[in-house]
């Protein structure tokens, strides 16, 4: 099985909102990511965790803040987002870093 | 700049034809490089992998070449179905501090037709 699931599927929020992802893996990794795609552009990372410790993190704006609470679940906290981030956002998880990423269906987001 | 180029935006096969993807890379330190498939509305889906050490793997109709030399890697789909018909992202990983970080080519569009 490798089944990485996300919700919600679909989010709409104000640039004032806080909102979160979730992103959740029963397949016993150890390490997650979070990556942004927008239209027509590859998948582009944002986030590792490995053994729910955060060990990449591609400069990515203080708005999106990521949390690891435990093995198999993996957030996303969204606050005061701009229009811009408007994209699908991808969690995968593999079992260690050097190992295959498996990707879940994303959250489609749009930022109002 | 672009580590990792696909530089053909689409391909279209006739149904049971050969789909060859192509996928060039600048980076020496890229040690292990991956395809992965993508319909509309979905995540990508792992295919097939290659590690620097190998210059061929094979998995059922999916072949992926891989030519240090030329810093070059291929996919080869045959026979090619219409259920084929995707975009399929090449990635590419260094090894180190880098574990983890996969750098994906730009995608390209193949239609496979009935």
């Amino acid at each position: 099985d490798t089944e990485v699931t996300q919700t919600p599927k679909h989010l709409v929020m104000g640039m004032t909102n806080k909102k979160s992802l979730k992103c959740e893996q029963h397949m016993g990794h150890r390490a997650m990511y979070w990556y942004k795609q927008k239209a027509k552009k590859p998948p582009e990372l944002m986030f590792v965790y490995s053994y729910e410790k955060l060990s990449i993190n591609e400069s990515v704006p203080s708005r999106f803040s990521p949390e690891c609470p435990n093995s198999s679940l993996l957030n996303l906290h969204l606050h005061a987002l701009q229009p811009e981030d408007s994209a699908l956002y991808l969690c995968a998880s593999s079992l260690g870093l050097r190992e295959t990423q498996y990707f879940g269906p994303g959250t489609r987001l749009l930022v109002l | 700049d672009q580590q990792v180029k696909q530089n053909s935006p689409s391909l279209s096969v006739q149904e049971g034809r050969i789909s060859i993807l192509n996928c060039d890379y600048t980076n020496s330190m890229f040690d292990y490089f991956l395809w992965y498939k993508k319909y509309p509305a979905e995540g990508p889906t792992f295919l097939i992998s290659i590690s620097s050490i190998k210059d061929k793997n094979e998995d059922g109709r999916f072949t992926v070449f891989l030519n240090k030399s030329a810093k070059h890697l291929s996919l080869h789909i045959v026979p090619s179905q219409p259920g084929d018909s995707a975009v399929y992202f090449c990635a590419a990983r260094a090894g180190g501090t880098s574990y983890g970080k996969l750098t994906f080519g730009q995608g390209t569009i193949l239609t496979v037709h009935p």
